[in-house]
Order: structure tokens, then sequence, then C-alpha cells
């Protein structure tokens, strides 16, 4: 299973930061995963944004509030995160991340890991 | 809601280091740890408190008690020099410790 971030590298205040993420090795249908993002970013450390199930069912980060969508694209086996209204405070690593379904949320974990994509936020 | 761990420690090669994260409702639910070596992604290295994914060395191990979760690297290695997060779910959100950077040297 592999997993590869996409992107623009840089985005304009304001603007809406839009990544994609390319699965390999499994399918995005796979009934015991669920698919996340994550960002790191010097300031506040890991953070998970949300994650998505094949049937379009998601889980978010509340901290986001209402900026971000993931998304699910079963003909390309991609998974895909917006996040609107972006300030420096997006800028990151982003990561696609496989979010394993154990049985219920407070027994899943997080592998494997992309490789990761920087963004920065600047004008 | 917080997962706390020491920021740094640091060992001798050959030596035992426990790196521990505390969270007020820990004792809830299960944790994960990750290790990043520097300019990579976070590697899985336990999950559901103490369980081991393929290929992990047997010298890390983990356990949880109460609101804590150890981490424990039985005789540290200088590849093992990296930066170690722990996680837990709490209310439907993944929640990361902000790290412990191990130096072996």
């Amino acid at each position: 299973l592999q997993l590869e971030e996409s992107g623009p590298g840089l985005v304009k205040p304001s603007e809406t930061l839009s990544l994609s993420c390319t699965v390999s090795g499994a399918s995005i249908s796979s009934s015991d995963s669920y698919w996340a993002w994550i960002r790191q970013s010097p300031g506040k450390g890991l953070e998970w944004i949300g994650s998505i199930y094949f049937s379009g069912a998601t889980y978010y980060n509340p901290s986001l509030q209402s900026r971000r969508t993931v998304s699910i694209d079963w003909s390309k086996n991609q998974v895909s995160l917006k996040v609107t209204s972006v300030t420096a405070a997006d800028t990151a690593i982003y990561y696609c991340v496989r979010h394993y379904a154990y049985s219920q949320l407070s027994r899943d974990w997080f592998d494997p890991w992309g490789p990761g994509i920087l963004v920065t936020v600047s004008s | 809601y917080e997962l706390t761990q020491t920021p740094s420690i640091s060992v001798s090669p050959g030596q035992t280091v426990t790196i521990t994260c505390s969270g007020a409702r820990l004792g809830d639910t299960y944790a994960c740890w990750y290790q990043q070596k520097p300019g990579q992604s976070p590697a899985l290295v336990i999950y559901l408190d103490s369980k081991r994914p393929s290929g992990i060395p047997e010298r890390f191990s983990g356990s949880s008690s109460g609101n804590t979760a150890t981490l424990t690297i039985s005789g540290a290695q200088t590849m093992d020099e990296a930066e170690y997060f722990c996680q837990a779910w709490d209310r439907g959100t993944a929640i990361f410790g902000g790290g412990t950077k191990l130096t072996v040297l």
C-alpha cells in the first residue's frame, strides 16, 4: 500500500487549498480502512484534519470548523482535501494516511503515511 | 484535550528509555505511538497500547496504566534517534501528543 499526495505547494491567503492523494496497492473501497489527512506544522505539531470511509462517511476535527472538506473518487482511487479561506496558520506538511478501522474509533490507528506535501500560504 | 509528552530525552546506546504520554481521559481509550526521523513521515511503532506492527523490532514495547501510556525502548540504538508522538482518540477526534525528541549518543 502506497499513498502519494499531490497539489500546489504555494497558496495565497484567503484562497482554497486543494490536495489529492492517490492510493495504490489497495482498494480505496477496503472495508477496514478510512483515508485520512493529517498535517504537521512547527507551531502546532501533528493535527488530524479528518477521515473518510469508502461509503462517503466522514469524521472531522472540529478545530478547522467548516473550512475543510474530505472527499473520495472511487474511479481514480483518490482522496481529496479542500481547505478554504487559508491563512499563514495553514502552512504545513500535509500527509495522506490510511486510518485503520479496527472496530471503533478509540481503537483505530494511522498506518502507513504518505511522504507528505509542503503547502505554504503566502502572497 | 491534550496529550502531554516530555519534549526531549537523551540516552546512551544500550540504555533503556521510557517515553510517557499523559492525558486526562487516556485511561478510557487506546494509545498509539509513531516514530518520525528527520525528513521522513511518521511511522507506526505501537498500536492498541502494546501491539507491535510487523517489522518493528522487539525492543519497542508499549503499555498503559491509568491516564498514562508508555513507550519503552529496551537497549536503544543510534538508529532509534527520532521524535516520538503518542496518539489517542477523544470524543471522535484523533489527538496527538506534542512529541518527544529522543537523542541516542
